[in-house]
């Protein structure tokens, strides 16, 4: 398969604890992007990398969210200190170049459920 | 505050009938515009990427029309069938490389 893929696919956590997501693009996209969607909302922009490099966090990533792309392959996201606001589908996507005009793939995403 | 506004929020077509929905966006630090099918439990596929003022682009019996001066796109389906039944999300794409989606046409198609 050599589409985007997301583990896990759900994850159900109790409110407190900590969180990790794992997002492995097509292999040659430099460009990999988090959103979040929450029910009855469109996708929202996180944070993007191209490469290796984070190149922008929406002001909505609290200090309780990082995310990584250590050898600009796979992609990490991490939360901390879950909270039941984080609940939510949490979707991955690579490019290759700019989003802006070219498509963008995306993996089936990891719903996160706080209780 | 870059906003994407689509209409109708949901939608239940008889199925062989066409039907089309909108997608307004800011007119202005426009660069792309995309159209994207999202079905229950698989990912976001992607339909069009428009660029251009009256760009038309087709796929099947799926076609979606571009209007830069005005703010919107329309999405077009001919003969609807029961695959079609989806979320339909556009997303516009501006110059310094942001990208907004819109909240999503829920397509329901009846037999």
């Amino acid at each position: 398969d050599t589409g985007v893929s997301q583990d896990p696919r759900h994850k159900i956590t109790k409110r407190g604890q900590n969180v990790t997501f794992r997002c492995d693009p097509i292999s040659e996209h430099n460009r990999l992007y988090w959103y979040r969607q929450t029910l009855g909302q469109g996708p929202e922009f996180l944070t993007y990398f191209q490469n290796e490099a984070q190149l922008e966090k929406s002001r909505l990533l609290s200090d309780r969210f990082s995310a990584e792309r250590p050898k600009g392959s796979f992609s990490t996201l991490e939360i901390q200190r879950t909270e039941q606001g984080d609940s939510a589908m949490y979707l991955c996507a690579s490019s290759l170049g700019g989003f802006m005009n070219t498509e963008a793939f995306f993996g089936q995403g990891t719903r996160l459920t706080v209780v | 505050i870059l906003n994407v506004e689509q209409s109708p929020q949901s939608l239940h077509v008889q199925e062989g009938d066409s039907t089309n929905f909108t997608c307004s966006f800011p007119s202005s630090n426009f660069y792309a515009l995309h159209w994207y099918r999202w079905e229950t439990a698989k990912s976001p596929e992607a339909l069009f990427v428009m660029t251009l003022n009256g760009d038309e682009k087709k796929k099947g019996r799926i076609s979606a029309t571009l209007n830069t001066k005005e703010g919107y796109s329309y999405l077009y389906i001919k003969g609807s069938q029961p695959e079609d039944s989806a979320t339909y999300l556009c997303a516009f794409g501006t110059r310094d490389d942001k990208i907004i989606f819109g909240k999503g046409t829920r397509l329901h198609i009846l037999p």
